[in-house]
């Protein structure tokens, strides 16, 4: 049973690049969530997608951010006009239709913004 | 009101000894509080989680205490190995489906 799966595992993009980001979730998972994490500190939420539906965005910057979940493929994130201070670790996580609140996350993606 | 307090930031512990980690919220609404658990390059992974209608939880050599009146809840690592060393989180939510708040971390060292 494959877990979460994200790609690229590193990515590196110049100032004004697009960085586009993937997430596979659980066989069976139809909600995601993507998180970052800046170096030395904790995670925090950006958007809560489920199927062709975004829930929740309220921790994602209302410009150059964006997210999707279709109904077929994985997730992605989407940065547009990447900015040095968008480096960080971007995780994905996902969860059951039904059942708890457990999440599994994937391995993330560390962007770096030269 | 949404944030996760947590310390000590760093802790450095013997083998063989008990590493506690503290947590605090304030959104009495919140109804589902994990552990996780992450080494360097690597993804978060749950631990244990507990939520609000019992006291304490333990599987293995992992405890967590909870004190609803208190708003605080807490890890035990029992017997800490080297291998433990790694960098800790809490988090809580609210419903199901909702995001995860985590707390800022703490590194746990165990020394050999």
């Amino acid at each position: 049973n494959a877990g979460v799966m994200q790609n690229p595992r590193h990515l590196v993009r110049r100032r004004g690049q697009e960085a586009r980001l993937r997430c596979s979730p659980v066989k069976g998972h139809s909600h995601v969530y993507w998180y970052r994490q800046l170096p030395e500190e904790g995670l925090k939420f950006m958007v809560y997608l489920q199927k062709e539906n975004i829930i929740d965005e309220s921790g994602m910057p209302k410009e150059r951010f964006s997210a999707e979940f279709p109904k077929e493929g994985p997730s992605i994130l989407r940065i547009q006009q990447v900015v040095r201070g968008d480096s960080a670790a971007y995780f994905c996580a996902s969860s059951p239709s039904t059942g708890n609140n457990e999440q599994f996350f994937g391995p993330g993606t560390r962007l770096t913004v030269l | 009101q949404q944030q996760v307090k947590q310390s000590p930031q760093s802790l450095i512990v013997q083998k063989g000894g008990i590493s506690i980690i503290n947590c605090a919220y304030e959104n009495t609404a919140f109804d589902y509080f994990p552990w996780y658990q992450q080494f360097p390059g690597k993804g978060p992974a749950l631990l244990i989680a507990i939520r609000p209608d019992v006291s304490e939880k333990k599987e293995g050599r992992f405890t967590i205490s909870f004190n609803k009146s208190a708003k605080q809840f807490s890890l035990h690592i029992m017997d800490s190995q080297p291998g433990d060393s790694a960098t800790y989180f809490c988090a809580a939510s609210h419903g199901y489906g909702q995001n995860f708040v985590f707390g800022p971390g703490t590194r746990l060292s165990v020394l050999p």
